[in-house]
């Protein structure tokens, strides 16, 4: 079956302590991957996207992830976390039927993030 | 910019009524919004594609009569869910995609809570 794996439900860290959330995705074909951040109370917005290239993007906040192809695996990494990180971070995935570029997005079940200052 | 909202933004409703749930794109125009349903500690689940002047592509599963779909105009998708039930209670996202932009851009909403009594 088709699906987005997020391993961790809920991490809680210590401010300054380093991040990484897991993703894992089961599909073999062309796909496009993502990570959103929904802080609370508002919508979602992306954080970083990898479609091709360097497989270790860069996003905002100083969030990066890195994509290794072999293991179908996309975990978003920060070395050193804030209270204000305190959110709820999806993996998503964009996979490209054959014939068509009309990609379905498929978001893991997300993982709520606690900083403790 | 590229900012999307929704109304209303929490609605309660009594069981057999209908409820309509408005997306719009506040500063630009969408050819194609989606509309997705989360249900508590669970991913986000993609219930159709609505493309402004034709027919919404529903997913497998998602019944169409019972959610109504209509994109009338470049920056506005209506979902209506049609004699509602307690089991329709959920959070229903949408996201729509900027003219001459890919399924890769999704802006989302900040979501509309349904609750059914």
């Amino acid at each position: 079956a088709q699906s987005v794996s997020q391993h961790n439900h809920h991490v809680i860290l210590s401010e300054a302590a380093s991040l990484e959330l897991g993703c894992n995705y089961s599909y073999g074909g062309t796909v496009n991957l993502f990570w959103y951040v929904q802080y609370p109370g508002q919508h979602l917005q992306l954080l970083l996207k990898y479609f091709s290239g360097d497989p270790l993007v860069k996003g905002i906040k100083g969030f990066e992830a890195e994509f290794i192809k072999s293991k179908f695996s996309f975990n978003l990494r920060k070395p050193s976390v804030q209270w204000s990180d305190t959110a709820e971070y999806f993996c998503a995935v964009i996979r490209f039927d054959r014939g068509s570029t009309l990609g379905r997005l498929y978001f893991g079940r997300g993982t709520q993030l606690t900083v403790w200052p | 910019g590229a900012v999307v909202s929704q109304h209303p933004s929490w609605v309660i409703c009594k069981s057999g009524t209908s409820v309509k749930i408005e997306c719009r794109s506040l500063d630009f125009q969408a050819t194609t919004m989606f509309w997705y349903r989360q249900f508590p500690k669970q991913s986000l689940m993609l219930m159709a594609t609505s493309n402004e002047g034709s027919k919404a592509t529903y997913e497998q599963g998602v019944e169409k009569d019972k959610f109504l779909i209509n994109h009338a105009s470049l920056t506005l998708s209506t979902l209506t869910v049609t004699s509602a039930h307690p089991e329709d209670s959920s959070f229903y996202i949408c996201s729509a995609t900027p003219i001459g932009g890919s399924y890769n851009e999704q802006f989302f909403g900040p979501g509309t809570r349904l609750t059914v009594l």
